[in-house]
Formats: C-alpha cells, sequence, structure tokens
C-alpha cells in the first residue's frame, strides 16, 4: 500500500462550484498533515496545515479524520484560479514529510 | 519571507557528465531536501539532510550523492548523468519541525 494516495483527478467544474478532494495514508504514527498547491511549471507552496479539530482558511476547509486515516480538502466558491494540482502531505515519525502524487483541478469559466 | 533559490531554471547536459545542482536558503532552517518531479510519479525524495556534514538516502539515492558543508547550501551531485536523470529538480529546506519550503526547480535534460 502506498504511504499517501490521491485520485489525480482531473476534477473539472464551473466557477463558484464546491468540490472536495480526500487523500489517505498508511501511517497510523504520522503526526502532522498539509495540503500544498502546485500552479504548472512551478515549485509547491503550502496551502495549509491540517489540525486535528478541522480548519478553515476562506473558502478552504480541511479535515483530518485519524480513525479512518484520511485527509480531506473543501473549497467552495471554486475560481479560476483555484486551477492547479493539490498536493497530500503527510509528516511521518521517522521520514521526512511524504508527498501524495497530486489531485489535478481544473476550474472552468 | 523565506527564500530558497537554486542554481539555474534550466540545464542541459550530456551522458556522461558530473553535474552540480546547487540549492542554498537564507532561513537558517536545519533540513534540507532534494527531490525530483517526474509526470505520473509525483515528487520523488532523493536525498536530506538534518545538519551540516549529515545526510541521508531518500526513496531514490543511486546515481546521486550530496554535499552539505555549510548551513545553508545543499548541493546535488550526479556523478556521471544519464538519460533517465532528465527531471525537475526541487530542492525544499523546513525548521526542524514545520513545513518544507521549496525552490522554482531546476530542469535538467540529459542528452
Amino acid at each position: 500500500r502506498k504511504e499517501v494516495e490521491q485520485d489525480p483527478g482531473p476534477f473539472n467544474v464551473p466557477e463558484g462550484a464546491t468540490v472536495a478532494f480526500n487523500c489517505t495514508y498508511s501511517n497510523s504514527a504520522s503526526q502532522s498533515f498539509f495540503w500544498y498547491r502546485q500552479d504548472c511549471r512551478k515549485e509547491p507552496k503550502l496551502l495549509m496545515s491540517v489540525y486535528s479539530s478541522g480548519n478553515e482558511d476562506g473558502r478552504f476547509t480541511a479535515q483530518l479524520n485519524r480513525a479512518s486515516q484520511y485527509i480531506s480538502l473543501l473549497i467552495r466558491d471554486s475560481k479560476l484560479s483555484d486551477s492547479a494540482t493539490y498536493l497530500c502531505v503527510v509528516n511521518t515519525p521517522i521520514t521526512p514529510l511524504v508527498f501524495g502524487k497530486g489531485t489535478r483541478l481544473s476550474v472552468i469559466a | 519571507d523565506v527564500k530558497v533559490t537554486q542554481s539555474s531554471r534550466y540545464l542541459v547536459k550530456r551522458t556522461g557528465e558530473k553535474v552540480f545542482l546547487e540549492c542554498v536558503q537564507d532561513m537558517d532552517h536545519e533540513n534540507m531536501f532534494w527531490y525530483r518531479q517526474d509526470p505520473g510519479l509525483g515528487l520523488r525524495l532523493i536525498y536530506f539532510s538534518y545538519d551540516v556534514k549529515m545526510k541521508e538516502k531518500g526513496d531514490i539515492p543511486e546515481g546521486y550523492s550530496v554535499s552539505r558543508e555549510k548551513k545553508e547550501r545543499f548541493s546535488l551531485i550526479l556523478e556521471s548523468a544519464s538519460t533517465n536523470q532528465t527531471s525537475m529538480y526541487l530542492c525544499a529546506s523546513s525548521p526542524i519541525e514545520g513545513e518544507q519550503f521549496f525552490g522554482p526547480g531546476t530542469r535538467l535534460t540529459v542528452l
């Protein structure tokens, strides 16, 4: 089983739509969780950390379910500028951050 | 702002050449990383370092070596470049615990 798994997409959604991505991780000892965003031909950048209680940043909501070992990212009122690849990232006790392969989102006018 | 810089954005080398990719960070981070990113394979960790003169193998260290003589600088070395090392190389740094900050990447082509 891969350490971090994501649906590669692409997710093609109209402007204004709500879209959700899920990510599963295999190591139950994982401690920190993040969502990164990567634009085409650019480096990944931190979008938001994911806290146990769930957290929100504007139109973005991240949630963690430790029992089921998955992380979610919800984007409300999608904008054209949200088009990117979203990487799920997990920190394990003995290795550096483990990156998922990413989920590609295209927001269409 | 954290800044991670890489020596080149684009690089073209020939098979068998020795290649040096340099990475510098200005935030006094302890940890530094080298990844390669290929379509469909995502980010794969090559080597990382938790401190000066320390290095750890990542998932795909074969064909690569690294050097960290100063805290702010982490070099990736391809001793004898091969065509299957054509890729995007990304350097990152982080504090002991926390997010990684990435450089802009070096797109290496080996002919």
